[in-house]
């Protein structure tokens, strides 16, 4: 039972355009969301984040919204840089458990020069 | 100076045989995890430590046995080796157990023949 889902296993966008990551999730615990970024060869690293009393979240050309009627959330780039591409996973955590993530397969972002 | 860090980064070896994976962290962190990423790149935690205390143990065969002798460290140990366990294991740390940021380290690819 896949609780997050990341539907898009890859994503080409134009250098200076916007990304769009997409997840969705299933489980209505989750209250936490998090977006981490992968390079080949390296362990994820922490991008953004949004707790569910918040529907957006900025951080430089990062933002995170988050939908909870339809349980989903998306990471927008603006504007992509080649140096974004990577993999993008997608983790939901309920605070009120173990805290433990639950990840999404990731989205692989390819940004053209 | 990596913040945390895995031994060896890649291992080969044949079926039923016992090995193990180091982790370390210098980051001061009290929580560490290990989670294992299969070919269907799912991943998904296996364990957490807290100060050397187990607190998250999900369904892991008993083959698998973390074991932690500070809390810098958090070592895999995997017996009688399966065809199965052929992955990527990712440790992890976070500043205590209620942090959502966890830092990965670059991963362990285990190839089982």
């Amino acid at each position: 039972d896949q609780q997050v889902k990341q539907n898009s296993p890859s994503l080409s966008v134009q250098e200076g355009r916007i990304s769009i990551l997409n997840c969705d999730y299933t489980n209505s615990m989750f209250d936490y969301f998090l977006w981490y970024k992968k390079y080949p060869a390296e362990g994820p690293t922490f991008l953004i984040s949004i707790s569910s009393i918040k529907d957006k979240n900025e951080d430089g050309r990062f933002t995170v919204f988050l939908n909870k009627s339809a349980k989903h959330l998306s990471l927008h780039i603006v504007p992509s840089q080649p140096g974004d591409s990577a993999v993008y996973f997608c983790a939901a955590s309920a605070t009120s458990g173990t805290y433990k993530y639950i990840f999404g397969t990731g989205t692989r972002l390819k940004v053209l020069a | 100076d990596t913040a945390v860090s895995q031994t060896p980064k890649y291992l080969v070896t044949q079926m039923g045989n016992d090995k193990s994976i180091k982790c370390e962290q210098n980051l001061g962190h009290d929580t560490m995890y290990w989670y294992k990423q299969d070919s269907k790149k799912f991943l998904k935690i296996m364990f957490s430590y807290n100060n050397k205390e187990l607190i998250i143990n999900e369904t892991v065969p008993n083959r698998f046995s973390p074991k932690s002798p500070d809390k810098a460290h958090l070592n895999l140990h995997i017996n009688s080796l399966e065809l199965g366990d052929s992955a990527v294991y990712f440790c992890a740390s976070s500043q205590e157990r209620f942090s959502y940021e966890q830092y990965f380290g670059p991963g362990t690819r285990l190839t089982v023949t």
